[in-house]
């Protein structure tokens, strides 16, 4: 079966680093997407992994374990705007895309 | 994403209408998909399609049928809408490269009464 786990929420001080947690357990791999999205909106593409190790885009940055089968996005620097949700997405072997339920964060200053 | 447009935005209807949701792309992607979003269930995919004669289900596709009738175009029908198709409904597109992400159009909030 697939399975994809993400923390429900979680909160952070504005200037802080935040890291949110991916586990999926899906039928083949072709990569992982992180997706952030605020409130009413579309989600819109942060960042991708396929091989292991860490890829830095800027203040984000994104990890994958494909043994462990996990990932974490790494936010560094907060700002207020980055309160969003952040969701977890792995393609798999079908090229379709499974979400996870979507870590909500909090910045508060 | 101004280059993936959903029609109409927001809705409201009555149970047992059918409804049609439309989706259409300036991008060029072969690829479109059709997903509701719920509180706490995160994005589930209710069908896709990787060319204009290609359809195919999700996860969740009962109640729902879907119309490619171009490759800028994805349409999804409700046949008989009831409550609990109630959800914010998402249309995405992308290319075929295993590394190519997603574009999600705007988004339409559909309420059944």
């Amino acid at each position: 079966g697939q399975n994809i786990d993400q923390p429900t929420e979680m909160t952070a001080t504005e200037g802080a680093i935040v890291q949110i947690n991916c586990t999926y357990q899906t039928s083949g791999f072709n990569g992982l997407f992180w997706y952030q999205q605020h409130a009413g909106e579309a989600p819109t593409f942060l960042s991708y992994n396929v091989l292991d190790g860490l890829e830095e885009k800027g203040r984000f940055s994104s990890f994958l374990s494909r043994s462990k089968g996990y990932s974490y996005l790494l936010l560094k620097e907060l700002q207020m705007k980055d309160s969003a949700s952040y969701l977890c997405a792995v393609r798999e072997e079908g090229q379709n895309f499974v979400f996870g339920p979507g870590t909500r964060l909090s910045v508060l200053p | 994403d101004a280059d993936v447009t959903q029609t109409p935005r927001n809705r409201i209807t009555k149970t047992g209408k059918r409804i049609m949701l439309e989706c259409s792309q300036t991008k060029g992607h072969d690829r479109m998909y059709w997903y509701r979003q719920d509180p706490g269930l995160g994005l589930r995919l209710i069908y896709y399609s990787f060319d204009v004669k290609d359809i195919n289900k999700g996860e969740i596709s009962d109640g729902y049928s879907v119309s490619r009738q171009a490759q800028a175009k994805f349409s999804l029908s409700l046949e008989s809408a009831i409550p609990n198709q109630t959800a914010l409904y998402f249309c995405a597109t992308s290319d075929s490269g295993h590394n190519q992400p997603q574009h999600f159009g705007d988004g339409t909030r559909l309420s059944i009464l």
